[in-house]
């Protein structure tokens, strides 16, 4: 079955940095484009990124452009959310989610856990 | 970008009624909406894509119809475990977008 288990959350900084993890299986990797999608506390789903299956496209919000960077290695099954110049309004908690392929369109079905990022002094 | 507006924001309905959510994009997106239910402190789940297919595991009682930019989710006996919020979500174009979701309570 497919699982998606997010890990590298915790307490950080303004203005540091932070990477997030997304390992992966029950599904064949390299086929399938990835996104990070987030909730503040309290709040609704705000997508955050997205990367083809190749790597070879990325796509970001306006909110994290030129600070957060998506990645993966298909080499190891994982996907990654590199986060620089973090703020407060970047506390919450960061779904890894998996695209699916229907009439020629990519939807997202299957979502990891989650990890919470809560950005503090 | 595409704006996703979802009404109510939140109900109160009674175990078996029918219940109606409505999601309306802010310009054409053809059938690239999907649905999602989440419950307190778990992950999102998939429930419908393409505006009204079923995700495969779903219990028919939720179905989705709709295309263009008025959608609508159904639930055609509602149940104690059917307590939720529901968020909808455009796919046709990044960034993707979703409602505001709709938090369903039971009477």
């Amino acid at each position: 079955q497919v699982q998606l288990v997010e890990s590298g959350g915790g307490v950080v900084q303004p203005g540091r940095s932070l990477r997030l993890s997304c390992a992966a299986s029950g599904f064949t990797f390299t086929s399938y484009g990835l996104h990070w999608v987030r909730q503040a506390p309290g709040k609704g789903l705000e997508w955050v990124a997205g990367i083809s299956h190749d790597g070879g496209n990325k796509y970001y919000a306006d909110s994290v452009k030129g600070r957060f960077t998506i990645s993966r290695d298909n080499s190891k099954n994982t996907l990654y959310l590199q986060m620089n110049s973090l703020r407060a309004e970047d506390t919450a908690v960061y779904y890894c989610v998996k695209d699916n392929y229907y009439d020629s369109s990519a939807y997202q079905d299957y979502w990891g856990q989650g990890t919470l990022v809560t950005v503090s002094s | 970008d595409i704006q996703m507006t979802q009404s109510p924001s939140s109900l109160s309905a009674s175990v078996g009624d029918r219940v109606t959510i409505t999601c309306r994009a802010s310009q054409g997106i053809s059938k690239y909406l999907a649905w999602f239910q989440q419950k307190p402190g778990k992950a999102p789940k998939s429930l419908i894509y393409a505006a009204s297919s079923l995700q495969s595991g779903v219990p028919s009682k939720f179905s989705g119809s709709g295309s263009g930019t008025d959608f609508t989710l159904t639930i055609s006996s509602l149940q104690a475990e059917d307590s939720a919020t529901y968020y909808c979500q455009q796919y046709k174009s990044y960034p993707l977008t979703f409602g505001g979701g709709t938090k369903v309570e039971i009477k």
